[in-house]
């Protein structure tokens, strides 16, 4: 597609519950980034891939957070047993190339309240 | 760790008038990148900084990498009504591609 886009736009789930997040980037982007985006606050890198490759995964919260891009295409981010604090905007970005430094794309994110 | 401080935190302004924000750091970086996000979308980025004393404009929209690499400015120039929303600086962290961000300054226009 033209933009990156990302599914659901919003999901309420109850504390406890695993949730899965989709981010499709754009069409032969290499670099794919996921943020979370706290209410008023700048997001917060969570991880970042390669293609396939998992490069840096230092901003995940915690163990409950799983990212995966098997083909080096579409992204998914799971979460597991999740917590009020797991609320937010999580976003999702991509790039043409590995050098690229700071001209992603981003998707419009998918709203994520814990309740 | 590493912060980005921007400023000032909100603005309210009139149609046509001329805005100024910030941010700066305590460390320096190679990068400044000011970005726009409107309510409900994910940022957009507006002007990308690379080299320190470079002054680039989009529009009517200018910002500076500052000489000491550790500020920038961006200034909107008779703004309008779709001016309105968040922006935010954001920066490489060394030769990491994650960003860094500010905390936003938040842009509402009276028309």
């Amino acid at each position: 597609g033209a933009g990156v886009s990302q599914s659901p736009r919003y999901k309420v789930a109850k504390r406890g519950q695993d949730v899965a997040l989709r981010c499709d980037p754009i069409s032969g982007h290499v670099s794919l980034f996921w943020y979370q985006q706290a209410l008023g606050q700048g997001p917060e890198f969570l991880t970042y891939f390669q293609n396939e490759a998992q490069l840096d995964k230092s901003g995940l919260p915690s163990d409950r957070f799983f990212a995966e891009r098997p083909e080096g295409s579409v992204s998914t981010l799971k979460i597991q047993r999740t917590q009020q604090e797991d609320s937010a905007v999580y976003l999702c970005a991509s790039s043409l190339t590995s050098r690229t430094t700071g001209g992603y794309t981003f998707g419009s994110g998918t709203r994520l309240t814990v309740v | 760790g590493q912060q980005l401080n921007q400023s000032p935190q909100s603005m309210f302004i009139q149609e046509g008038e001329d805005v100024s924000m910030n941010c700066t750091s305590s460390s320096i970086f190679n990068t400044w990148l000011w970005y726009k996000q409107d309510p409900g979308e994910g940022p957009v980025l507006l002007i990308a900084l690379y080299k320190a004393g470079e002054l680039t404009s989009n529009g009517r929209l200018t910002a500076q990498f500052g000489i000491t690499r550790k500020d920038s400015f961006l200034n909107i120039s008779a703004s309008i009504p779709s001016d309105v929303g968040i922006y935010f600086c954001a920066t490489n962290a060394g030769n990491n591609r994650k960003l860094i961000w500010g905390l936003g300054t938040s842009l509402a226009v009276n028309p």
